[in-house]
């Protein structure tokens, strides 16, 4: 069965460095997203992208973060200036389309700022 | 009021019972619902999804959707110990329908 990976599986970054998350979706899925989760908390919408764009970001995805689909099958997540409270989980997701379409996760990549 | 409401449990069930999760949501506009489950440490795993108000069947898992009530249920037949983990309940937000809310879900456990 086709699935999203993710790369690397965990991270360990000093503040203040840059960091990129990356993600393979499914082939045939037309629809990105990151999400995160922080340890103990639900899992939080970051960004969708779409057609080789942004197409709705949260309150969370501010100028220190920003995706990129580099070439046809990677999309990834870069962290310019991280933050002790970026530590979380990273998670990419995929689907064929919207609203009705269900997300497909990748394992995630655990992100530990010191 | 939050958009996607779950008991954060645990609920505790023995092996073989039926475990019940509900969830309540506040965006009466909503169209779709789903269910994934998280095991510790592990990312969510998509396991139902429903559109239409009523019940939908696949295996051990029954969704049960009441749009009217606002809230969606997962039931869980002849229940393992392996399906002790989080249950958390997505519902995409109207605008876009691109952005999934989730609740902070329910940790399930099955007792041998």
């Amino acid at each position: 069965e086709p699935e999203v990976t993710q790369t690397p599986s965990h991270q360990v970054t000093q503040m203040g460095q840059e960091v990129i998350l990356r993600c393979v979706p499914i082939s045939n899925h037309l629809y990105f997203y990151w999400y995160r989760q922080i340890l103990g908390q639900k899992v939080e919408f970051l960004v969708s992208f779409y057609n080789n764009e942004i197409s709705e970001k949260s309150e969370i995805f501010d100028d220190q973060f920003s995706v990129e689909r580099p070439d046809g099958s990677n999309f990834t997540l870069k962290i310019r200036s991280t933050k002790l409270e970026d530590s979380a989980m990273y998670f990419c997701a995929s689907s064929e389309g919207t609203g009705n379409q269900p997300q497909h996760f990748g394992d995630g990549t655990r992100l530990s700022i010191l | 009021q939050k958009e996607v409401e779950q008991n954060s449990g645990p609920l505790s069930v023995p092996e073989g019972a039926i475990a019940s999760l509900n969830c309540t949501y506040s965006d009466r506009g909503s169209q779709s619902f789903f269910w994934y489950r998280q095991y510790s440490g592990k990312s969510p795993e998509l396991i139902m999804f429903i559109y239409s108000n009523g019940d939908k069947e696949d295996g051990r898992f029954t969704a049960q959707l009441n749009k009217a009530s606002q809230y969606v249920s997962l039931l869980i037949r002849d229940s393992q110990p392996s399906d002790s983990a989080t249950y958390l309940c997505a519902v995409p937000r109207n605008t876009g329908f691109q952005k999934l809310v989730f609740g902070t879900g329910t940790r399930l456990l099955v007792s041998p």
